[in-house]
């Protein structure tokens, strides 16, 4: 049973260009959640979605940021116009419908803007 | 809101001492707690997770935490670290009152520095 997948690992885009950010869960996993870690600082939740349904998007910047999980493929965090704040990792991670809490994560893509 | 605090930003212990990773939270209601580590350039791995039951968790690798709900602690510890042990190490707490989102608020993280 494959891990949760993240691509790509490293992600370099210019200022205004956008960035996305794939990830497929593990099999039999229906939740993902995307997370962000800042240099230097914790993961802060940003999103967490069902199969073609965003549950809770509270953590996602108000503009830019958009985050889908539709019925085929993986699921894709997209980031419009990209500045260099948005530098970052952005980790993904899945968990099973009738989980414990329990979240299994991605190796996480590396965001670097110029 | 939940947070939780870990005080100590970086930990360096010699290879074979024990050592133990402070974690705090704040929430006052029943919590799911979660200790992951985070190794150079790498996702997170669970070390142990702490959801009912006996106050005494043990994990992966030989780490162990103790949930104290009177002090809202939980913190890591091992006996005897190795040199590999050298890694971040997050805290982390999901809220267990039946919430729609099972989100991980985590600590800022500990950096444990293992020396020779």
């Amino acid at each position: 049973n494959a891990g949760v997948m993240q691509n790509p690992r490293h992600l370099v885009r210019r200022r205004g260009q956008e960035a996305r950010l794939r990830c497929s869960p593990m099999k039999g996993h229906s939740h993902v959640y995307w997370y962000r870690q800042l240099p230097e600082e914790g993961l802060k939740f940003m999103v967490y979605l069902q199969k073609e349904n965003i549950i809770d998007e509270s953590g996602m910047p108000k503009e830019r940021f958009s985050a889908e999980f539709p019925k085929e493929g993986p699921s894709i965090l997209r980031i419009q116009q990209v500045v260099r704040g948005d530098s970052a990792a952005y980790f993904c991670a899945s968990s099973p419908p009738a989980g414990d809490g329990e979240q299994y994560f991605g190796p996480g893509t590396r965001l670097t803007v110029t | 809101a939940q947070s939780v605090t870990q005080l100590d930003s970086q930990v360096p212990v010699f290879e074979e001492a024990p050592v133990e990773l402070r974690c705090n939270y704040s929430s006052s209601v029943s919590v799911y707690l979660f200790w992951y580590v985070q190794y150079p350039n790498q996702g997170l791995q669970l070390l142990l997770k702490y959801l009912s039951g006996s106050t005494l968790v043990k994990g992966i690798n030989g780490f162990e935490a103790e949930f104290n709900k009177s002090q809202t602690s939980f913190h890591l510890r091992k006996p005897s670290v190795h040199i590999s042990d050298t890694a971040e190490y997050f805290c982390a707490v999901i809220q267990s009152d039946g919430g729609a989102t099972n989100k991980l608020i985590f600590g800022t993280g500990t950096l444990l520095a293992v020396q020779p």
